[in-house]
């Protein structure tokens, strides 16, 4: 499973407040993802990270930051949060150099009232 | 966003029967790789593809490469009820960094 959790599983807030994801990996990979998932728009890509505090947006990244202080951890913040944000997040991790796999989380269910 | 376009959308099918489905894109990828999810969970790496025309097994999966790089195709055998599930596909950008592009998904549902 690559080693890939995320936190929290489920997250319900409401409008205006700020929301952190974590997504945590253990096997030293140098490339992480944020993804949002929603019926009839598949995985889109927020924001991605391919070193620690080197991060590039995705082509959903409106209203969202990221954070890669250290190699394991990448955060996805919502700054004040949009009932549009209501989606489910997927962190990913491309695996071994050179094959080009990527592997996801666990995802978070994120509602926002 | 571009997209991958994935074929069908969803199907049922008996249970024994052989499943097909499809992806094709607009753009010529390196790698191709193909996910199954269930529900509450996340995408699960089925196989992977590196090389075009290449055809890869794994279980009763078997994918191809496209010798385009503009498409791939997966096939299910003997399909079973847990087979049931969304499957993806997606292709890898490779040129100056690493990003993924994604199918909508084959919704795919198995009658016993």
């Amino acid at each position: 499973d690559a080693g890939i959790t995320q936190s929290p599983r489920h997250k319900v807030t409401e409008t205006g407040t700020p929301v952190t994801l974590r997504c945590h990996q253990t096997e030293n990979h140098r490339y992480m993802y944020w993804y949002r998932q929603d019926p009839g728009h598949g995985l889109r890509l927020i924001h991605y990270s391919y070193g620690v505090k080197d991060t590039d947006k995705g082509e959903v990244s409106d209203g969202y930051s990221v954070s890669r202080s250290k190699t394991e951890d990448f955060l996805l913040t919502l700054e004040s949060a949009t009932s549009s944000q209501t989606s489910v997040y997927f962190c990913a991790i491309r695996g071994t150099p050179g094959r080009n796999e990527q592997f996801f989380g666990p995802g978070t269910r994120l509602t926002v009232l | 966003g571009q997209q991958l376009n994935q074929s069908p959308q969803s199907m049922f099918i008996q249970e024994g029967e052989d499943v097909s489905m499809n992806c094709t894109s607009s753009s010529i990828f390196n790698t191709w790789l193909w996910y199954k999810q269930d529900p509450g969970e996340g995408p699960v790496l089925l196989i992977a593809l590196y090389k075009a025309g290449e055809l890869t097994s794994n279980g009763r999966l078997t994918a191809q490469f496209g010798i385009t790089r503009k498409d791939s195709f997966l096939n299910i055998s003997a399909s079973i009820p847990s087979d049931v599930g969304i499957y993806f596909c997606a292709g890898a950008v490779t040129s100056g960094t690493y990003k993924y592009i994604f199918g909508t998904g084959t919704r795919l549902k198995v009658l016993a």
